[in-house]
């Protein structure tokens, strides 16, 4: 069964850095890309990135390059997303999705999100 | 890049068929993947490629495109399929990315 299970709810201030998982069970993790979701609060789902863990090619959403890193370590199957300075807009949930594929692309199985809250 | 424009809203007695529309430049070349999300859940996708449901998603779910519109229609639409959709495509560049329509909020009356 395919699966992946990310890290939990964090609370930080601005400034701060921060860096949540996402670990793929079930299938192999270096054959697919992975990809990260924010959703702010009421709000819609927006892609911000993905990364091929099997030779870490990563690509941003040019909306979000240059305002998060998105790594992995394929070795325990684990995917990341990090900032290094967070703001108060960057509170929200974060998926991550297995991203599937080839002409037509999909995110066929999700993480059940990670809320991140940064408040002073 | 590549935008996806829905309806934010959209309504249905129950027992009868939605048709939930996706429009967008990049649907010319790609098809749309269709995903649900219900309060607090995560998304689920619910059709993928040309009208391709996932294991366990009910057959009244389908897809359909034509020129640089995407549909997904609810034949036969019940209580539980309230819930927000969501479409995305593969955007114009050739790159893997994806990009994502607003949403559309089903209400199931």
């Amino acid at each position: 069964e395919v699966q992946l299970v990310q890290s939990g709810a964090e609370v930080k201030k601005p400034g701060e850095s921060l860096k949540i998982s996402c670990k793929g069970s079930g299938y192999s993790f270096t054959s697919y890309w992975i990809g990260w979701v924010r959703q702010m609060p009421g709000k819609g789902l927006e892609w911000m990135g993905i990364i091929y863990p099997g030779d870490s090619d990563t690509r941003y959403s040019p909306s979000f390059q240059g305002q998060v890193t998105i790594s992995a370590d394929k070795s325990i199957s684990t995917a990341y997303l990090q900032w290094s300075s967070l703001k108060a807009s960057d509170t929200a949930m974060y998926y991550c999705a297995r991203q599937s594929g080839f002409g037509e692309l999909y995110l066929d199985y999700w993480g059940q999100g990670t809320l991140v809250t940064v408040s002073s | 890049s590549s935008e996806l424009t829905q309806d934010p809203a959209v309504s249905v007695a129950l027992g009868q068929t939605v048709r939930i529309t996706c429009q967008g430049d990049s649907l010319r070349s790609y098809y749309a993947s269709w995903y649900q999300q219900k309060p607090g859940q995560a998304p689920v996708l619910v059709i993928y490629g040309k009208n391709n449901r996932p294991s366990g998603i009910p057959d009244r779910f389908s897809g359909s495109s034509s020129g640089n519109t995407a549909s997904l229609t609810i034949t036969g639409a019940q209580a539980e399929d309230e819930a927000d959709y969501y479409c995305n495509s593969r955007d114009s560049s050739g790159n893997p990315h994806v990009v994502f329509g607003g949403g559309t909020k089903l209400t199931v009356l």
